[in-house]
């Protein structure tokens, strides 16, 4: 079965700095990741997806991630980090046609 | 565009007492899930549904119990509380990933707490 480690639980990261949140995948195979992002209160809001092709994959909200299949990694990268970004991000793994295994988040605060 | 809808946003309940989470989505997705979040744990699937009528338990089912009885609704049941299942239960929505690689798509959650 796959598995996602998420290995930050929280970051601290200061208006415009950039950001980088580190994840790992377990799974035998080319998997299917996501990027989710929670806002206090709400839902998951997807920021991008890699099925297949280009390992850079741009999202929305000017986040971008990298599949690195070497290192089982697809780390989610922001050039300059606004106040709004502060929440709770979700990396997930799909391998299954129904099934999605999603680590334990990683909290971003943004200080001013 | 009303997406994934999940009824009520809020409930407080005695141990032992049973309700219903509803689940409604308006995008014509053949599989439906329910997950719980909890602080540290991210979210674990409860029980999931590949279509009308067919439903399949995921990772922590025990204590839950969920239909499918149309399309767009998927309802799950507590039949007897327990402090145990405090917790904010999300319903997500999906076409199969593998057949048009579309992701899931959530509610806005339900916080549940058992007293």
């Amino acid at each position: 079965a796959q598995s996602v480690t998420q290995p930050d639980i929280h970051i601290t990261v200061s208006e415009g700095a950039s950001l980088e949140l580190r994840c790992n995948y377990s799974y035998g195979a080319t998997p299917y990741l996501f990027w989710y992002v929670q806002s206090p209160g709400q839902g998951l809001q997807l920021l991008l997806k890699y099925f297949s092709g280009d390992t850079l994959v741009q999202g929305i909200k000017g986040f971008e991630a990298e599949f690195k299949r070497s290192q089982s990694s697809f780390n989610l990268r922001k050039p300059s980090v606004h106040w709004s970004d502060a929440a709770e991000y979700f990396c997930a793994v799909g391998a299954d046609d129904y099934k999605l295994s999603f680590g334990a988040g990683t909290t971003v605060t943004v200080r001013a | 565009n009303a997406g994934v809808t999940q009824t009520p946003k809020f409930r407080v309940l005695k141990t032992g007492q049973s309700m219903t989470l509803l689940c409604a989505q308006d995008m014509n997705h053949e599989y439906m899930y329910w997950y719980r979040q909890d602080p540290g744990m991210g979210l674990r699937l409860i029980h999931y549904s590949v279509g009308e009528g067919t439903t399949a338990k995921g990772e922590v089912p025990d204590g839950y119990n969920v239909s499918r009885l149309k399309k767009q609704n998927f309802l799950l049941g507590l039949e007897s509380a327990a402090p145990s299942q405090t917790s904010v239960y999300f319903c997500a929505s999906s076409y199969p990933q593998g057949r048009s690689n579309q992701p899931q798509h959530f509610g806005d959650g339900t916080r549940l707490s058992i007293l």
